[in-house]
């Protein structure tokens, strides 16, 4: 049962610290996304990488935020200095996208971070 | 540019009642359309998509979703409720990039 996985569940750091989040698309699939989820936004796109290649990241505090795939079987997401106001669940998410098709995509369990 | 609108961000009904989440969307190109679900504590998961073909789509757990052109819509449903169908329901839109999703719509059913 292929899933996409995300380290840690869970995290509580306090302002100033650096996060590090990370991701295992499923094997095989050549998308990754990155979201952010918090009660007054909702599901916020950050950045996405199609063959490790970041495509847009847009969404992304560029200051203080950083995604990067080190491998088609990694991704991490990084805060640094850490804020209260990053506090959210952290979505990774994976996809296959081929020619002229659409695709679905495959959400991981996420990443509940807490900066105090 | 694309987007999706989710009409009513909460939902309540009886447990067999009709479910009935609305979605509208926005789109410049001929859309993907899809329904997540998203129980508590967990990520999203997809219930149903539309890509081409049949407008009326079947996806797990009962539910069904129907791709009007005409009013740019993608309204989902459920004949019966079920207590386990309480959850929030995510519409979202798609080219070939990237996944544009609504609000979300919090479903509560009642006993």
């Amino acid at each position: 049962d292929a899933r996409v996985t995300q380290t840690p569940r869970h995290k509580v750091t306090e302002m100033g610290q650096e996060v590090t989040m990370r991701c295992q698309p499923i094997l095989g699939h050549n998308t990754v996304f990155w979201y952010r989820q918090t009660m007054m936004q909702g599901l916020e796109l950050l950045a996405y990488f199609r063959n490790r290649a970041p495509l847009d990241d847009s969404g992304m505090p560029k200051d203080r935020f950083s995604a990067e795939m080190p491998d088609a079987t990694l991704a991490t997401l990084k805060i640094q200095p850490s804020e209260p106001r990053d506090s959210a669940v952290y979505f990774c998410a994976s996809g296959l996208l081929t020619s002229g098709t659409s695709y679905e995509q495959y959400f991981g369990p996420g990443t509940r971070l807490t900066v105090t | 540019a694309q987007s999706v609108t989710q009409l009513g961000s909460h939902v309540s009904v009886s447990e067999g009642a009709l479910v009935l989440l609305r979605c509208n969307y926005s789109s410049s190109v001929p859309p993907y359309l899809f329904w997540y679900v998203q129980y508590p504590n967990q990520g999203l998961q997809l219930l149903l998509k539309y890509t081409t073909g049949a407008t009326l789509v079947k996806g797990i757990n009962g539910f069904e979703a129907e791709f009007k052109k005409s009013e740019t819509s993608f309204h989902l449903t459920k004949p019966s409720a079920h207590m386990s169908d309480a959850a929030e329901y995510f519409c979202a839109v798609s080219d070939l990039g990237d996944m544009r999703f609504g609000a979300g719509t919090r479903l509560t059913v009642k006993p």
